[in-house]
């Protein structure tokens, strides 16, 4: 199986920074790779599709980028209710990357 | 509106069995592909199976650590989705999401049940 690593595993930000959470896979995987968001308590919201494309409804401050195995998760201005887990996925889930408040 | 609604969640012992069901309403249920997604207590998400159509043949493909021992089915004529765990291990312990699935090379997960609780210990 394909593995995700995350990177870092945890960060502290502050409202209005950029935040860029980068994700690689064990093995080329083309474009194929989503990001999902996670509160605590709450189901994961999928923000990010094929590696790009926004999902409706998702601000455009969420952007992704990447193809092969680098992939990227950007965040440039954040906002209170970004305060999350991130998590990116081809078929396996990376381990997560936790955005604290510094 | 899309809504998953996730039963079944019990405590059970090592060994044992447990069918976990997902109602779902707001869409053409016999024309989606579903997923199940599961969370250990404190721990990441783990993609677990999903089932496609059954005008894409109804196939089914699953995780690794549950291959054969997990079974994903359908019922369309009640817009259920179910996931028939045997052989159950603690590390089974865990929050269970169900979630629509798009038709896509790999799952993607759009919308989400808020999930049942399955508790795996003697």
């Amino acid at each position: 199986d394909i593995q995700m690593t995350q990177s870092p595993s945890s960060l502290s930000a502050s409202v209005g920074d950029r935040v860029t959470i980068t994700c690689r896979a064990s093995q080329t995987i083309s474009g194929y790779l989503n990001w999902y968001q996670q509160k605590p308590g709450k189901a994961p919201k999928l923000l990010i599709y094929a590696a790009s494309s926004l999902q409706s409804g998702v601000p455009s401050r969420f952007s992704g980028s990447g193809s092969g195995t680098n992939f990227t998760l950007t965040i440039t201005s954040l906002q209170p209710e970004d305060f999350a887990t991130y998590y990116c996925q081809e078929k396996v889930f990376g381990q997560g990357t936790k955005v604290e408040m510094k | 509106e899309v809504q998953l609604v996730e039963s079944g969640g019990d405590l059970v012992k090592p060994g044992g069995s447990l069918r976990l069901s997902c109602a779902a309403s707001g869409f053409t249920f016999n024309n989606a592909w579903m997923s199940w997604v599961r969370q250990a207590p404190g721990k990441g998400l783990e993609w677990i199976g999903r089932i496609k159509s059954k005008s894409d043949a109804g196939t089914t493909d699953y995780a690794a650590p549950v291959k054969g021992r997990f079974t994903i089915s359908r019922d369309d004529s009640k817009n259920t989705l179910y996931l028939q765990m045997n052989s159950l291990k603690t590390e089974d312990t865990a929050v269970y999401y169900c979630t629509t699935d798009r038709k896509w090379l790999i799952p993607t997960l759009d919308y989400w049940g808020q999930g049942t609780l399955v508790t795996v210990s003697s």
